[in-house]
């Protein structure tokens, strides 16, 4: 158990639904990122953040991609308008790192699928 | 760019060592890390390594770097049939906090 929380851990949405997932991370972590994984992929990076600040993105991260973390703890990630390519795992990591040593700890993740 | 490749699958018979390889193309990488990944679970952090050490073991686990050939490998010493995953090496490169992912070697381990 890696400390990182993931809700739900499943969703089934039609295509054109929005999306929500949340990410309680570690807690004393300041940094949070989302990824995604595909069947057969290693896990892909979308967005960062250290403390409440989003600090790096993803060319992956289209404009119906939404990620905040509004307080520094928890955050959320939203889809909108789902199409049937946005079916992934949607994983979550923290790290205390300083510097450029960073170990993540991943959550258990969101599986989505759209159909 | 950031890449990194690995072998799609190994096999091994308990008790065996392993030996799952990775390469890296950027030269500015700061740390490689292994991750394993169980079927329907998360990734689990194994180790890492920082891009100026050439070795570091931990308990049943090395992982050496050849930073001059950009080359990875991690060595599991008497293979358990709980080994049995999919594991992932990754990278961070200086000044950023993005984990670069392979696409992961299926370690399959026969009693």
């Amino acid at each position: 158990d890696t400390g990182v929380s993931q809700d739900p851990r499943h969703k089934i949405t039609k295509r054109g639904q929005n999306v929500t997932f949340r990410c309680d991370p570690i807690s004393e972590h300041n940094r949070l990122y989302w990824y995604r994984q595909t069947l057969g992929q290693g896990p892909e990076f979308l967005t960062y953040f250290q403390n409440e600040a989003q600090l790096e993105k993803s060319r992956l991260l289209s404009d119906r991609f939404s990620a905040e973390r509004p307080k520094g703890s928890f955050s959320t990630l939203e889809i909108q308008r789902t199409e049937q390519g946005d079916s992934a795992m949607y994983l979550c990591a923290s790290s205390k790192g300083s510097g450029d040593r960073n170990e993540q700890y991943f959550g258990p993740g969101t599986r989505l699928t759209v159909t | 760019g950031e890449d990194v490749e690995q072998s799609l699958f190994l096999s091994v018979r308990e008790g065996d060592s392993s030996v799952i390889n990775c390469t890296y193309t950027d030269s500015s990488s700061t740390y490689l890390y292994w991750y394993k990944q169980e079927p329907g679970a998360g990734l689990q952090l194994l180790t890492y390594i920082f891009s100026n050490m050439d070795m570091k073991q931990d308990q049943r686990l090395t992982v050496l770097l050849n930073k001059k050939d950009k080359h990875l490998s991690l060595r599991i010493a008497d293979t358990q049939t709980g080994d049995s995953a999919i594991y992932f090496c990754a990278e961070t490169v200086s000044g950023r906090r993005a984990l670069t992912f392979g696409s992961g070697t299926r370690l399959q381990v026969q009693p």
